[in-house]
């Protein structure tokens, strides 16, 4: 079955640590993204990439990195500068039209201790 | 600045009547889409329902639909014969060149 995997599903970090979240699709998406959902907000983008070896800063970009050296995969590292890590993280994906129709992962719960 | 604003923090209504949530936006653009999502305790987000800003015709889905009305920049969801199952978060989203979000809309079903 197609679709968009995340893992972990939770994640312990200690302060200082750098973490990476895992997302793949094999939808044959062309685009992909990183939100950050807190309690009561809405969703805010990190960071997006719409083809392989490019991506952009979002709205809350400091303190992550990302990379896309494949079509299906976009992993997330949250640093040791992202200074209130502990969030829940949404990975997504759609085709390039911009039709804004995306398809989400089952997100990763990361908590610093 | 182009945003989306739901006004509804929380709602729960019994199970079987109508609900309808609210979604206003903003943008000085022409041509768009709308989207409602729903994000159930399982967490996962999935579509519901979708609108292109051109059609005049609200969209829909089963026991979804919407109220659109361009002029006054306003995009409500309408659910039906609500359903245990519907208890979730809403959000409401406005795509041009990019997503934005509302806040979300807290929906709690009871039986």
């Amino acid at each position: 079955d197609g679709g968009i995997t995340q893992s972990p599903k939770y994640l312990f970090r200690k302060e200082g640590q750098n973490v990476t979240l895992s997302c793949e699709q094999n939808l044959n998406h062309d685009a992909m993204y990183w939100y950050r959902q807190d309690p009561g907000q809405g969703l805010r983008l990190i960071y997006y990439s719409q083809i392989v070896n490019d991506f952009q800063k979002g709205d809350i970009a400091e303190g992550y990195s990302v990379s896309r050296e494949k079509k299906e995969s976009f992993p997330l590292t949250v640093t040791s500068a992202q200074k209130n890590p502990t969030a829940f993280y949404l990975c997504a994906s759609t085709w390039g039209s911009g039709t804004g129709e995306l398809f989400f992962g089952e997100g990763s719960r990361l908590t610093v201790l | 600045a182009q945003t989306v604003t739901q006004s509804q923090p929380e709602m729960s209504v019994q199970e079987a009547e109508t609900v309808t949530l609210s979604c206003t936006y903003d943008t000085s653009e022409n041509n768009y889409y709308l989207f409602w999502y729903k994000q159930p305790p399982s967490r996962q987000m999935i579509l519901v329902i979708r609108q292109e800003a051109y059609k005049q015709q609200n969209a829909t889905e089963n026991r979804f639909s919407v109220n659109f009305q361009k002029a006054a920049k306003s995009f409500s969801l309408k659910i039906s014969d609500s359903q245990l199952g519907d208890t979730a978060m809403y959000f409401c989203a406005f795509m041009n060149y990019q997503l934005i979000w509302g806040a979300g809309t807290k929906l709690i079903i009871k039986p």
